[in-house]
Order: C-alpha cells, then sequence, then structure tokens
C-alpha cells in the first residue's frame, strides 16, 4: 500500500511566522504535489516536483516555497504566514498517471 | 488551458437509486483521468482512466472514458447513505502534473 503521510493534521500559527508543512512517501515516487483546498474553490496546485532538487511552480505559489533535498520529502514553507493562507492542505505523490493524497494538514493563521 | 468540468455539482438521490456523474475536459496533451472519492478528509482513489471505451468497475461503482468526445462518466448503481461524498475528477497531463475539476457532491438520503 502506498503511504503518504503529513507531519501535522491540525496547525495554529499567528500571522507573520515561518511555517513548515512536511510530506512523506515510502514508494520512492518521483512526483509530488502539494495543494491546498477551500471550499467553493476546489483544489489548486501550489507546487510540483519530478525529482530532487527539482520543483515546478503551479497555479497559486505566491506566499510559499517548497524543498525537495531527498526523494521521499517535499516541504512546503510559508515564509511569512497571513490569514489568507487558512486553509487545508494535501500532499500527493505520484507514481505514474495516478495520484495518491496524504491525510492533509488544516493550517488556521491567526 | 487545461481545463475540468464536472456536472451536476451536487445531487440529491434516495438510497437504492443510481447516479450519474459527468466529467468533460479540455487538455492539451492527454496522459489520464482520475476519479477519487471525498469525505471529510484527503481525497481517496477511485479510478484511473487511460483509454476509450474500457470500463472500470469496482462493486457498484464503474466508470468509462471517451477519448474522442472529451468526457467520463462515473457510474453508482443501488446507492447507499455511505456513498455521500463530494466526487472528484482530476486530468493528467504530460506536464506531470494534475487539474481537479470542481467536484460534484452527492448526498444520497435514507
Amino acid at each position: 500500500d502506498v503511504k503518504v503521510t503529513q507531519s501535522s493534521r491540525y496547525l495554529v500559527k499567528r500571522t507573520g511566522e515561518k511555517v513548515f508543512l512536511e510530506c512523506v512517501q515510502d514508494m520512492d515516487h518521483e512526483n509530488m504535489f502539494w495543494y491546498r483546498q477551500d471550499p467553493g474553490l476546489g483544489l489548486r496546485l501550489i507546487y510540483f516536483s519530478y525529482d530532487v532538487k527539482m520543483k515546478e511552480k503551479g497555479d497559486i505559489p505566491e506566499g510559499y516555497s517548497v524543498s525537495r533535498e531527498k526523494k521521499e520529502r517535499f516541504s512546503l514553507i510559508l515564509e511569512s504566514a497571513s490569514t489568507n493562507q487558512t486553509s487545508m492542505y494535501l500532499c500527493a505523490s505520484s507514481p505514474d498517471r495516478g495520484q495518491y493524497f496524504g491525510p492533509g494538514t488544516r493550517l488556521t493563521v491567526t | 488551458e487545461d481545463k475540468v468540468v464536472q456536472s451536476p455539482l451536487s445531487l440529491v438521490v434516495h438510497e437504492g437509486d443510481t447516479v450519474t456523474l459527468n466529467c468533460s475536459y479540455e487538455v492539451t496533451n492527454f496522459r489520464s483521468l482520475l476519479w477519487y472519492k471525498q469525505e471529510k478528509k484527503a481525497p481517496t482513489f477511485l479510478f484511473m482512466l487511460t483509454s476509450s471505451g474500457i470500463e472500470k468497475k469496482s462493486g457498484r461503482l464503474s466508470s468509462i472514458l471517451d477519448k474522442k468526445e472529451l468526457f467520463s462518466i462515473l457510474n453508482i448503481t443501488a446507492t447507499q447513505t455511505g456513498d455521500s461524498a463530494v466526487y472528484l475528477c482530476a486530468l493528467g497531463n504530460y506536464g506531470q502534473n494534475f487539474v481537479f475539476g470542481p467536484g460534484t457532491r452527492l448526498s444520497v438520503l435514507p
């Protein structure tokens, strides 16, 4: 079974804090993704990575950065959290043409 | 720009009914089409479709792809209250990322 884990299920941070969200997959997948999901807006791609140290911007990269130093780990960084980044963050991992999601991190920025 | 449209956006049925959910798309380089079920957590993978006309089945759920007319349908027969969820359609392209539709919210009443 493919396993994608995320470091926290729930997180509360203050405006201006630096936030790290971590995602780990155990299936040696090349591609990893970060999405945010908001009511009425669906799933929106923030960044994805197709190899170690490689990254591509998705639809809404502003205010975010990512890091992929090891194949199994893909981190999403909010350099200075803002209230409009309150959302559900979903990490996904892809072996080829499919995609498997982690459990999600619900981030609240106050 | 790749695009995924789902219809209806919302559907209410009674247990035992059969439902058909629609997904149409526009894509530059088609690679795969995926269906997910999302309850109050991360999406769970249902089907991946890559070839036209080949039905995928899993219990009461089935799905088929028409690459000529650019759509897919997800059928659920003999619906149960546990089928209540948001059903997401996603398009995989050769850019190695995935574009999600807005989802269809299905409510199955007892």
